[in-house]
């Protein structure tokens, strides 16, 4: 069975400083993996994602995350945070190959963002 | 999102009561599904459909049953509401490339 861990349950960063959320994952075969970000009463909205080739991937507002088979990751980055970055960012997989394609989610990174 | 919408926004509820939610798109995919998100948990997979009338478990399904007699709704039943049902349900929908899209949400406390 997949599974999703987000090591770290709320951050906290000043704004203009850089970001990294961690997120680990347990599957024995390809995964896809997701970055979704939600606002608070808000829905999710997709940040990127991978599903083969470069393992750095580019994302919407300025994110980027990079997959290592290795370590078994795929952390998501940002150079220097913006105040509006403040929200719940959740890490999903998706077996590779599947035909119905169930998101397992980890459990959620809070990022509160300091002025 | 445009092509998902979820009802009610909020309800509240007896327990003991039956409560259905719906979720309805207008893309015309496949894939839809349900979730709950509890603080702590995550988003965690209630059932999900493959099709009209093909539905199956995800991993926390007990006190949950679903239907989909049309491609674009998929309705979520909780056949007798309990205080560990209350939380935030999500539905979703995926089309090609697992491009999935997320409803609004739905908040349910049963009192």
């Amino acid at each position: 069975a997949q599974s999703v861990t987000q090591p770290d349950i709320h951050i906290t960063v000043s704004e203009g400083a850089s970001l990294e959320l961690r997120c680990n994952y347990s599957y024995g075969a390809t995964p896809y993996l997701f970055w979704y970000v939600q606002s608070p009463g808000q829905g999710l909205q997709l940040l990127l994602k991978y599903f083969s080739g470069d393992t750095l991937v580019q994302g919407i507002k300025g994110f980027e995350a990079e997959f290592k088979r290795s370590q078994s990751s795929f952390n998501l980055r940002k150079p220097s945070v913006h105040w509006s970055d403040a929200a719940e960012y959740f890490c999903g997989l998706v077996a590779g190959g599947t035909s119905y394609g169930k998101l397992t989610f980890g459990q959620g990174t809070i990022l509160t963002v300091h002025p | 999102d445009a092509g998902i919408t979820q009802s009610p926004r909020h309800k509240v509820t007896e327990t003991g009561t039956p409560v259905t939610l719906r979720c309805h798109q207008t893309e015309n995919h496949r894939y839809m599904y349900w979730y709950r998100q509890d603080p702590g948990h995550g988003l965690r997979l209630i059932h999900y459909s493959y099709g009209v009338k093909d539905t199956d478990k995800g991993e926390v399904s007990d006190g949950y049953s679903v239907s989909r007699s049309k491609t674009e709704d998929f309705l979520l039943t909780l056949e007798s509401a309990t205080s560990s049902q209350t939380s935030v349900y999500f539905c979703a929908i995926s089309g090609q490339n697992y491009g999935y899209t997320f409803g609004s949400g739905t908040r349910l406390t049963v009192v």
